[in-house]
């Protein structure tokens, strides 16, 4: 079964600085999708990012980028000058890919509480 | 577009009481995923459900249960609430089919308490 850890329970950042958050997972499988997802305190999940495992290059979404290495099963998130509306829970995910079938759940991460310090 | 609704928001129900919370999701998408949010477990995966079949399950009890109509809308429901039932429950909605690369956009979640 697969599993994914966030190491960091709890992060803090000054505001226009840069922060990094560790995502680790456990698969035997080759091709998969990650994801950050991000929970501000109102509770909306909102997705960040995502990964494709059979592509080499990391994602970028404006601010956020991702580390991607395979091999070493590591999937970390980066915030580039870090705003208070940053400031959230992040979801590191993985999904399986299933072809003709089911979509394939998420698997989360126990996440990573970002606090973004003015 | 319209994103995911989820409702009711919040809802408070006795021990032993049963549930029923809705999801309606983003139009044009097929498929929708519960999933269970507690601060002891996290995000636990319920169920999918794609052109009104269960397709997924997770590890849960019998007493959860769900069903999509028609209009792609989904219900789920715990039947003989028990204490640790108590959770955020969220929605997900995502286009469906064959390819599994699309992401799966949430609702705002229904605060469920149970006494």
């Amino acid at each position: 079964a697969q599993t994914v850890t966030q190491s960091q329970p709890e992060m803090s950042v000054q505001e226009a600085e840069t922060v990094t958050l560790s995502c680790t997972y456990d698969t035997s499988e080759s091709d998969y999708y990650l994801f950050w997802y991000k929970q501000p305190p109102s509770r909306q999940m909102i997705l960040v990012i995502r990964q494709e495992a059979y592509k080499q290059q990391n994602a970028t979404e404006n601010r956020f980028s991702v580390n991607f290495q395979k091999a070493a099963k590591s999937f970390s998130l980066k915030i580039s000058d870090s705003q208070l509306g940053d400031a959230a829970m992040y979801f590191c995910a993985y999904r399986s890919v299933n072809y003709g079938g089911s979509q394939g759940n998420l698997i989360f991460g126990k996440g990573t509480k970002l606090s973004v310090k003015p | 577009k319209a994103g995911v609704t989820q409702t009711p928001r919040y809802l408070i129900k006795t021990r032993g009481q049963q549930v029923t919370l809705s999801c309606s999701p983003i139009s044009g998408h097929r498929s929708v995923s519960w999933y269970q949010q507690t601060p002891g477990q996290g995000l636990q995966f319920l169920f999918e459900y794609f052109s009104e079949t269960q397709r997924n399950k997770g590890n849960f009890p019998g007493r959860f249960s769900g069903r999509q109509f028609s209009n792609s809308r989904s219900e789920m429901n715990v039947s003989t609430l028990e204490l640790g039932d108590s959770a955020l429950y969220l929605c997900a909605s995502s286009l469906g089919g064959p390819i599994t690369s699309y992401e799966q956009y949430f609702g705002p979640g229904t605060r469920l308490t149970v006494t």
